[in-house]
């Protein structure tokens, strides 16, 4: 069974860190693009970033660049998300994705809420 | 703002078909697949249809979709009441190169 559970959200002062990750057993996960999504309080979904099977290809929505690192380890089916200089705005409830590419993203986690306030 | 653009709302009674439409322009939907995904509140996303017409197994052949030059739409005929949800379009922009949504139909089933 497909499986995406994420782990450490919580709340964070603006200018701080937190580091999100994916665990994702159940499938062959080094054969999968992952992708983040989020979504803000009462708003739409957001596309934060994504990562090829090998890790060789990664892309970021703009306004998360420079700030957001997307890595993976294939050996330990995870992916994660470093997320530094955090900013009001980036709070939200994120999604760990399994990204089939032109296929669609299949399989969503239950999503792990990161609250950035003072 | 949304780089696609959809309605915020749309209702319809049991029964009847609907559609909600998506517009973007040439470096998005007018270049490559549109994507549609379902979301209940407190809830993921779910894939409802993929590569602009196809739908995942499992998904009703009461949702269908389709695409004309830069703008997509979403069908659902013969509506039910568990069909309310959020509704939204995705696609891969070309230029920037990101995925992008629309902001999301809140569909109301009267």
């Amino acid at each position: 069974e497909v499986q995406l559970v994420e782990s450490g959200g919580g709340l964070v002062q603006p200018g701080g860190s937190l580091r999100l990750s994916c665990a994702a057993p159940g499938f062959t996960f080094s054969i999968y693009w992952m992708s983040w999504v989020r979504q803000a309080p009462g708003k739409g979904l957001e596309w934060v970033a994504n990562i090829r099977e090998d890790g060789t290809e990664i892309f970021y929505v703009d306004s998360v660049k420079g700030r957001f690192t997307i890595s993976r380890d294939n050996s330990k089916k995870s992916v994660y998300l470093q997320m530094n200089s955090l900013r009001v705005e980036d709070t939200g409830v994120y999604y760990c994705v399994r990204d089939r590419d032109w296929l669609g993203w299949d399989y969503w986690g239950q999503g792990i809420p990161v609250t950035v306030s003072s | 703002q949304s780089v696609l653009t959809q309605p915020p709302s749309a209702s319809g009674t049991p029964g009847q078909r609907l559609t909600i439409s998506c517009s973007g322009s040439s470096s998005n939907i007018g270049a490559n697949y549109v994507y549609w995904y379902q979301q209940f509140p407190g809830k993921a996303p779910k894939l409802l249809i993929y590569m602009t017409i196809e739908r995942p197994s499992g998904v009703p052949d009461r949702f269908s979709a389709s695409k004309s030059g830069t703008s997509a739409s979403l069908a659902i005929s013969g509506l039910r009441s568990e069909d309310e949800a959020d509704y939204y379009c995705a696609a891969w922009d070309v230029s920037p190169r990101n995925w992008v949504f629309g902001g999301g139909t809140k569909l109301t089933v009267l």
